[in-house]
């Protein structure tokens, strides 16, 4: 069946990366793109970025692109998201999503909703 | 970027009873809309998208409507499974965004 499969809890001290992964299978990796989303406790969720497994193309949130990098592993269908220079106010549930995209004149749009969520990975930022 | 509101931030309803939500984008995003639901140490899940669509296995009683910046999730006869809170979303671009969410409980 289609799934995403995420890795491990984790915490980690203020200042310090995380790299999270996100696994895909029983679809083709490259024809969809990957979200990131994070939500703190008691909040909704935050939109991080996307990338597409197919070229690499990003979108980062304009609030965390000097922190963030999403890469891909095409050959193993695995997405990875790292956090650098962590704070208190990153410890959050951290979630991939599969997103479709269209391409319009050269200019890549999201196309429909989150429609594949990988289970979610809680990360802790603590002294 | 486009603010997503929702309301309201709670809803109290009988089981059995019909339940309306609402979402408003802060500029027009046409149907680019999708609503979740959440429930507790678990994922969202996509109900809608394109402001009305059924997501596969999505049960007839949640629909979705409109367009422009005005959106509604409606849930007809409440099960005991569809307390949780509730999510609209766009992806009319970058970045996406997601309202504060409808927590529905029982009354």
């Amino acid at each position: 069946q289609v799934q995403l499969v995420q890795s491990g809890a984790d915490v980690k001290k203020p200042g310090a990366s995380v790299r999270i992964s996100c696994k895909a299978s029983g679809y083709t990796f490259t024809t969809y793109g990957i979200s990131w989303l994070r939500q703190a406790p008691g909040q909704g969720p935050e939109w991080m970025g996307w990338i597409s497994p197919y070229n690499g193309n990003t979108h980062y949130a304009q609030n965390l692109q000097d922190r963030i990098t999403m890469t891909t592993d095409t050959s193993t269908s695995t997405t990875y998201m790292e956090l650098r220079s962590l704070r208190s106010d990153d410890t959050a549930v951290y979630y991939c999503a599969r997103q479709d995209f269209v391409t319009i004149f050269g200019v890549v749009k999201p196309h429909d909703g989150l429609d594949i969520w990988g289970q979610g990975t809680m990360v802790t930022v603590s002294s | 970027e486009i603010v997503m509101t929702q309301s309201p931030a709670t809803l109290s309803v009988s089981p059995g009873e019909r339940a309306t939500l609402s979402c408003r984008a802060s500029q027009s995003i046409i149907s680019n809309l999708a609503w979740y639901q959440q429930k507790p140490g678990q994922a969202p899940r996509l109900l809608i998208y394109g402001a009305s669509t059924r997501a596969t296995d999505i049960p007839a009683r949640f629909s979705g409507r409109g367009s422009g910046t005005e959106f509604t999730l409606t849930i007809t006869s409440l099960q005991s499974e569809d307390f949780a809170v509730y999510y609209c979303h766009h992806y009319n671009n970058w970045p996406l965004t997601f309202g504060g969410g409808t927590k529905v409980e029982i009354k």
